[in-house]
């Protein structure tokens, strides 16, 4: 089975522009999270999509926003890019068949590296 | 309060010698999860270990071994011997059954180890 795929893998932006991050999860897999993860930061939770909806998301500002597609698919956008943006942005997906699993193990991709100028 | 501590910022380690990551978790949550990530420098986090919060044995994967004790609030990893390949960072993560509502899965990481395997 093929892993958790994203693209691009780098990418160089300007301040005041925004960006689209793309994620293919595990076939199978259904639920699709996002993380930044910075050196001063560490990994912090963006948010999380099930099904098409979103189902949690974590403390950050509404420039960060996301969509799951039918075929489960992600992507995160950051408008009005700033400096404090520039991270790893890693994106996981698991099985999540049913049930509130605390079992259930997310796979990650390679993650984007966005570096805003 | 921090939910996941990692004490050990960076280890070196002989190759071939065993290795005891560390990890602290702060919860009231009766129920919860641990997992811990290996990230090598091309940044992929790759999953390596779970422990669950009602399991009764440490959990074991290959090399790869689970202190769990869960009166302490610790869940220390052990890689026995260790390789070269080893090096990397090291992320120990928690999802707490009360955070996970209508299922989300959210992870609280830990701030990692950077672990150096000395030839």
């Amino acid at each position: 089975k093929a892993g958790v795929t994203q693209t691009p893998r780098y990418l160089i932006k300007t301040r005041g522009q925004q960006v689209t991050l793309s994620c293919s999860p595990i076939s199978g897999h259904r639920s699709v999270s996002w993380y930044q993860q910075t050196p001063g930061q560490g990994l912090q939770f963006l948010f999380e999509y099930f099904s098409e909806t979103q189902r949690n998301k974590g403390n950050f500002p509404g420039r960060f926003s996301g969509r799951q597609f039918s075929n489960s698919r992600s992507e995160m956008n950051v408008s009005t890019l700033e400096l404090g943006d520039s991270a790893l942005y890693l994106c996981a997906s698991s099985l999540s068949a049913g049930g509130q699993a605390l079992t259930d193990t997310q796979y990650f991709g390679p993650g984007t590296r966005l570096t805003v100028l | 309060a921090q939910k996941i501590t990692q004490t050990q910022p960076g280890m070196f380690v002989q190759e071939k010698e065993a290795v005891t990551l560390d990890c602290t978790y702060d919860t009231s949550d009766p129920s919860y999860g641990l997992f811990w990530y290996k990230q090598p420098s091309s940044g992929e986090m790759i999953f390596l270990i779970y422990q669950g919060s009602y399991d009764q044995q440490n959990a074991t994967e290959g090399r790869y071994s689970l202190n769990f004790q869960k009166a302490r609030k610790s869940a220390n990893l052990v890689i026995s011997a260790s390789q070269l390949g080893d090096s990397a960072m090291y992320f120990c993560a928690m999802r707490e059954y009360q955070d996970m509502g209508f299922g989300n899965e959210k992870l609280t990481f830990g701030t990692g180890t950077r672990l150096t395997i000395i030839p």
